[in-house]
């Protein structure tokens, strides 16, 4: 157990609704990622915070992709109309600042039906 | 673009060998490189990294080599366990954010 954590760790919903994964990371880490991972690739980082700041996003997160972290703690990540390709395991992972040592969570396994 | 890739995607060795997993990488900015390690079902547990401005760093039972003249990142276990058995990642990062560019993974299997 890293201390970082996710939930829920399955989510199985219908093309076209939205979704909402959490993420608890390590409470004294400023920075908090989120990363994609599927089958058989490394994670790829989608956006990251430093405390309640969104300091950068990828262009794999689209406009249906949506991130918050209200009070530099927990940080929510939203799917709204879900589509078969959004199919994934989403990971958190928190770190201080300018650290190289990101500690993940177990990660929350999306399924797109 | 940038990326940092594996040069195998499967290794298997008998329980007490030495394991080698090697990673190509292209990002010669790259600031730090670091091993993963993810079991089934899990993320990524982060094993060691390495300062650019390394040549080798060493944990317990691993051993991570760095060659930045043909940017090659190995990661050696030492008497390998079935508890060794996973993907290994190899991600590097630098710049200001820290985010991690990964590889596709080696799967190491540990036999009895």
């Amino acid at each position: 157990d890293t201390g970082v954590s996710q939930d829920p760790r399955h989510k199985i919903t219908k093309r076209g609704q939205n979704v909402t994964f959490r993420c608890d990371p390590i409470s004294e880490h400023n920075r908090l990622y989120w990363y994609r991972q599927t089958l058989g690739q490394g994670p790829e980082f989608l956006t990251y915070f430093q405390n309640e700041a969104q300091l950068e996003k990828s262009r794999l997160l689209s406009d249906r992709f949506s991130a918050e972290r209200p009070k530099g703690s927990f940080s929510t990540l939203e799917i709204q109309r879900t589509e078969q390709g959004d199919s994934a395991m989403y990971l958190c992972a928190s770190s201080l600042v300018a650290s190289s040592e990101q500690y993940f969570g177990p990660g929350t396994r999306l399924t797109v039906t | 673009g940038e990326s940092v890739g594996l040069h195998l995607p499967t290794l298997s060795v008998q329980e007490g060998d030495n394991s080698i997993i090697n990673c190509a990488y292209s990002n010669s900015a790259s600031d730090y490189f670091i091993w993963y390690k993810q079991e089934s079902g899990k993320g990524p547990q982060f094993i060691i990294d390495i300062r650019s401005n390394m040549d080798k760093r060493q944990g317990q039972r691993v051993t991570v080599l760095l060659n930045k003249t043909v940017k090659h990142l190995s990661l050696q276990i030492a008497a390998t366990q079935p508890g060794d058995s996973a993907v290994y990642f190899c991600a590097e990062t630098g710049g200001s954010n820290y985010k991690l560019t990964f590889g596709k993974g080696t799967l190491l299997t540990v036999n009895p």
